[in-house]
């Protein structure tokens, strides 16, 4: 069983601020990072799929940094906005299959 | 809507019933998955197909769990005698091959009374 984590659980964030949070998961056998975002009732969405050390993605106000040799990814959004309230959960892909933290449950305030 | 499909979205059930779900894939993906969510949880892997050939399971799925891809396409996943354990959110994902992301659909949530 891979051990992936993710912190904090959740967060309250106000409109307009910006905010990060960690992922973090065995360094050693690293393939590649996924991270989704899961709105309440809808399809997990992938944003991103991360497979080199330094790597970093941005889609949008969203973007994620990796480092597999220590074993972390963090992911920010810059200016939340309310339609950004979703779980945003990461995934640590090994053969063939997603190992998934808990996730962090992100809620925007107007 | 070419995404990926899942049948019912809802299922209730009394203990002891058999339930099966059902998964359509976006067709062109040989790679079909199915996670298991339970609350405060992030889904869980249970088993993965290649066509219609199923490469893996989770010691999650006990011989209650039976999964199967005729053709390769749709996929179902078939609950015998039903515990309130089994109460979850099951997902189903597809992808054309490693690492790409996954394409989840929207899940079936089973409540076993």
């Amino acid at each position: 069983i891979l051990n992936v984590e993710q912190s904090p659980q959740s967060l309250h964030v106000q409109e307009g601020d910006s905010t990060n949070f960690t992922c973090s998961f065995p360094s050693s056998n690293f393939y590649a990072l996924h991270w989704y975002r899961w709105e309440t009732a809808k399809s997990p969405e992938a944003l991103f799929v991360m497979t080199l050390n330094g790597d970093e993605k941005k889609k949008g106000r969203i973007s994620a940094t990796l480092n597999t040799k220590e074993g972390y990814s963090y992911l920010y959004i810059k200016g939340s906005q309310p339609e950004d309230s979703a779980t945003y959960l990461c995934a640590f892909f090994l053969f063939y299959k997603l190992s998934f933290g808990a996730g962090t449950t992100v809620t925007v305030r107007a | 809507d070419t995404g990926v499909s899942q049948d019912p979205r809802h299922k209730i059930t009394k203990r002891g019933q058999n339930v099966t779900f059902r998964c359509d894939p976006i067709s062109e993906h040989n790679r079909l998955y199915w996670y298991r969510q339970t609350l405060g949880q992030g889904p869980e892997f249970l088993t993965y197909f290649q066509n219609e050939a199923q490469l893996e399971k989770s010691r999650l799925l006990s011989d209650r769990f039976s999964a199967e891809r005729p053709k390769g396409s749709f996929s179902t996943l078939e609950i015998q005698r039903t515990e309130q354990g089994d109460s979850a959110m099951y997902l189903c994902a597809s992808s054309l091959w490693e690492p790409h992301e996954q394409f989840f659909g929207p899940g079936t949530r089973l409540t076993v009374l």
